[in-house]
C-alpha cells in the first residue's frame, strides 16, 4: 500500500534561514509520481513540484529545491533563504501509475519568523 | 479565468441533513476530485472522476455520493450529515487524470451541529 510520511509536523526558523521539509513515501509500484503543494494561511492549494519515479535529478527554483533519492524512498524540500512569505502548511504527496488516486502526507506546518 | 468554483464557502448542517457541495471548472478538465481536509490528517481522497459518467472511490468515501454528468461539474452529496464529516472540503482537477498538477478550489468549509 502506498504511503507518505512527513515527520515533522511544525518548524519554526528565523527569516534568512535554509530549511528542509522531509518526505519518505512507501509504493510498491515502479513507476509513480511524487508532489510537493504549499497551503498558505490563506487557505487554498498551490502546486509546486511533479516528479516521476525514472527523474531522480534535483530541480531548482530560485529559493526552492527538490532532493529525490530513490534509494532512501525520500523526496525533500528545501528552501533557501527563507522569507516570511515561506510560511505555510507543506504537503508531500504521491501517486502511483496504476491507478488514478493520490495519498498526501499529513502537512508540515512551517513558520518563517522575522 | 474562474478556474475551480466551489459553493457554499461555509455551510453549517444539522446531524441527519442532506447537502450539495458544488465544484465546476472551466478548463475542460477531465480528471476531478473531492478531498476533505482535518486537523493533523493532510488531505484525504474522498472520490475522483476520470471523466464525464465516470466516478469512483477514494480513501474516505463513506457517507458521500458524487456524479459525473457533465465534463464540467462534479457535485459532492451528503445523504445524512455526521459531525464527523465536520471539515474542509476541497474540489480539484487537472487535464488527465492524477498524476497531472491539481488545480484546486478555494474550499467549503462545513460544520455538523
Amino acid at each position: 500500500a502506498q504511503k507518505v510520511t512527513q515527520a515533522q509536523t511544525e518548524i519554526s526558523v528565523v527569516e534568512k534561514e535554509d530549511v528542509t521539509l522531509d518526505c519518505v513515501y512507501e509504493t510498491r509500484d515502479t513507476t509513480y509520481y511524487l508532489f510537493w503543494y504549499k497551503q498558505p494561511p490563506s487557505g487554498e492549494l498551490v502546486f509546486l513540484i511533479r516528479r516521476n519515479s525514472f527523474d531522480e535529478q534535483n530541480e531548482i527554483s530560485g529559493r526552492y529545491s527538490w532532493n529525490f533519492q530513490k534509494s532512501t524512498s525520500s523526496f525533500n524540500f528545501t528552501i533557501t533563504a527563507s522569507q516570511v512569505v515561506d510560511s505555510a502548511v507543506y504537503f508531500c504527496a504521491l501517486s502511483e501509475a496504476r491507478d488514478d488516486k493520490i495519498i498526501f502526507g499529513k502537512g508540515t506546518r512551517l513558520h518563517i519568523l522575522p | 479565468n474562474a478556474g475551480v468554483t466551489q459553493t457554499p464557502k461555509f455551510q453549517v448542517l444539522k446531524t441527519g441533513q442532506s447537502m450539495t457541495l458544488q465544484c465546476a471548472q472551466d478548463m475542460n478538465h477531465e480528471y476531478m476530485s473531492w478531498y476533505r481536509q482535518d486537523p493533523g490528517m493532510g488531505l484525504r481522497l474522498i472520490h475522483y472522476s476520470v471523466g464525464a459518467g465516470i466516478t469512483d472511490q477514494g480513501e474516505v468515501p463513506n457517507g458521500y455520493n458524487v456524479s459525473r454528468s457533465t465534463t464540467e461539474d462534479f457535485p459532492l452529496r451528503l445523504l445524512s450529515a455526521a459531525p464527523s464529516q465536520t471539515s474542509v472540503y476541497f474540489c480539484a482537477s487537472s487535464p488527465v487524470g492524477v498524476r497531472q498538477p491539481q488545480h484546486f478550489g478555494d474550499g467549503t468549509r462545513l460544520s455538523i451541529l
